[in-house]
């Protein structure tokens, strides 16, 4: 069965540290998608980046940077230069495809603090 | 920048009343789907449309539970009989038909039985 652990429960930093959220996850396809969302205290689950399982180059995206190793089955997510604006709950999930329907397995989700 | 939007954002109902909530997807989308948010958990699958027709359903969705997506276009989910152990944030996402779309997610609608 997919499976996504999120170890860290709560993190908090003092603005302008790097901080990075931890990723394994289980699955028994070859093919899967892996996706970070960010849920700010509005509620909303904010897509930030889609990582498919045969490209394990890492991506920067600003201060957003993903590390992909297939070998460990982690997806880790750095934040650097960390803000106050960063404070949210960030959910890492693994794609299941079942009848067509992209099901997405969510883990617990890393609360991050950024404290001004 | 029209996103997903549901409604009501809030709902408080007594045990045993039933309650319907509305998702209006991104217009061009025609996946759209429901997911269920517990305290501290992540998001769970519930339930999963493609244009009108209900593809997948979760072993969540008790029969307690009916979504419907009428001519493809906004959908509903009623939970009858509301029990306290339905308190929980709905959440309703759409997508492109596609492996790699991404779900964009609307801000959900908190129901608290009481």
């Amino acid at each position: 069965a997919q499976k996504v652990t999120q170890a860290q429960t709560e993190i908090s930093v003092v603005e302008k540290e790097d901080v990075t959220l931890d990723c394994v996850y289980e699955t028994r396809d070859t093919t899967y998608y892996l996706f970070w969302y960010k849920q700010p205290p509005s509620g909303e689950l904010v897509f930030l980046i889609r990582r498919n399982s045969f490209d394990e180059q890492n991506e920067i995206s600003g201060r957003y940077s993903w590390n992909f190793q297939k070998s460990t089955s982690s997806f880790n997510f750095t934040i650097t230069a960390s803000q106050v604006v960063d404070s949210a709950v960030y959910f890492c999930a693994l794609s299941e495809y079942v009848e067509g329907a992209q099901k997405l397995v969510f883990g617990q989700g890393t609360r991050l603090t950024i404290n001004p | 920048d029209t996103g997903v939007s549901q409604n009501p954002r809030h709902k408080i109902t007594k045990r045993g009343q039933n309650v319907t909530f509305r998702c209006d997807p991104i217009s061009e989308h025609n996946r759209l789907y429901w997911y269920r948010q517990t305290l501290g958990q992540g998001p769970e699958f519930l339930t999963y449309f493609q244009n009108e027709a209900q593809l997948e359903k979760s072993r969540l969705l008790s029969d307690r539970f009916s979504a419907e997506r009428p001519k493809g276009s906004f959908s509903t989910l009623e939970i009858q009989r509301t029990e306290q152990g339905d308190s929980a944030m709905y959440l309703c996402a759409s997508s492109l038909q596609g492996r790699n779309s991404p779900l964009h997610f609307g801000n959900g609608t908190r129901l608290t039985v009481t």
